[in-house]
């Protein structure tokens, strides 16, 4: 099991750039998550998908922010135009559908830093 | 909304001792528990996990207790070793919704 990979693992960027961030979830599971890691303000969830639908995005800061999933092995984060407020560490988490209580399973994150 | 909070922004132990990494949430509607290690560089990591209608389980070293009549959720590493040293997390997730919300973390440091 190789988990879920995340790419890239770090990313700079200059203010007003746009930034896409992949992830490859656990073959078999049917929810993927995006989560932002700040110091500030820990972990949060920005959305969530379950079988390729977008679920809930309440938590997507932004217009600027944009998620898709196009199929079950790929999701992306964009961020369009980037702001120094974005730097942050972004996380992706998949679980299994079927079993009401499974864990999720993280990523190791893309860390991002707009200058 | 839910607000999960940890006692302790850091807990230093000795190599050998028992630690335990507290977290108290609000919402009585939470029906699943998780604690998570999040080491340097890396994603949270599952530890254990616990449902509502259970107050103990017991892992590899490690145990979680859940006290439902106070809300407050505790996990106890037991011979704490170096490879400890990370910061734990503990979340939360409400009955019917799959959104978990995160502590803040506690930080682990074990001194050899």
């Amino acid at each position: 099991d190789a988990g879920v990979i995340q790419s890239p693992r770090h990313e700079v960027t200059e203010m007003g750039q746009e930034v896409t961030l992949r992830c490859k979830p656990i073959s078999g599971h049917d929810y993927l998550f995006w989560y932002r890691q700040t110091m500030m303000r820990g972990l949060e969830l920005l959305i969530y998908f379950n079988n390729n639908v977008p679920i809930d995005d309440s938590g997507m800061p932004e217009d600027r922010f944009s998620a898709k999933m196009p199929n079950a092995s790929f999701s992306t984060l964009k961020i369009q135009p980037s702001e120094p407020r974005d730097s942050a560490v972004y996380f992706c988490a998949s679980r299994r559908d079927g079993i009401n209580n499974s864990p999720l399973h993280f990523g190791n994150g893309t860390r991002l830093t707009v200058t | 909304g839910e607000s999960v909070g940890l006692h302790l922004p850091t807990l230093s132990v000795q190599e050998g001792d028992n630690s335990i990494i507290n977290c108290a949430y609000s919402n009585s509607a939470s029906d699943y528990f998780i604690w998570y290690k999040q080491e340097s560089g890396k994603g949270p990591q599952f530890i254990i996990d616990i449902r509502s209608n259970m107050d103990k389980r017991q892992g590899q070293r490690v145990t979680v207790l859940l006290n439902k009549t106070v809300k407050h959720l505790s996990l106890q590493i037991a011979a704490t070793q170096p490879g400890d040293s990370a910061v734990y997390f503990c979340a939360v997730r409400n009955t019917g919704f799959q959104k978990l919300v995160f502590g803040t973390g506690t930080r682990l440091l074990v001194s050899p």
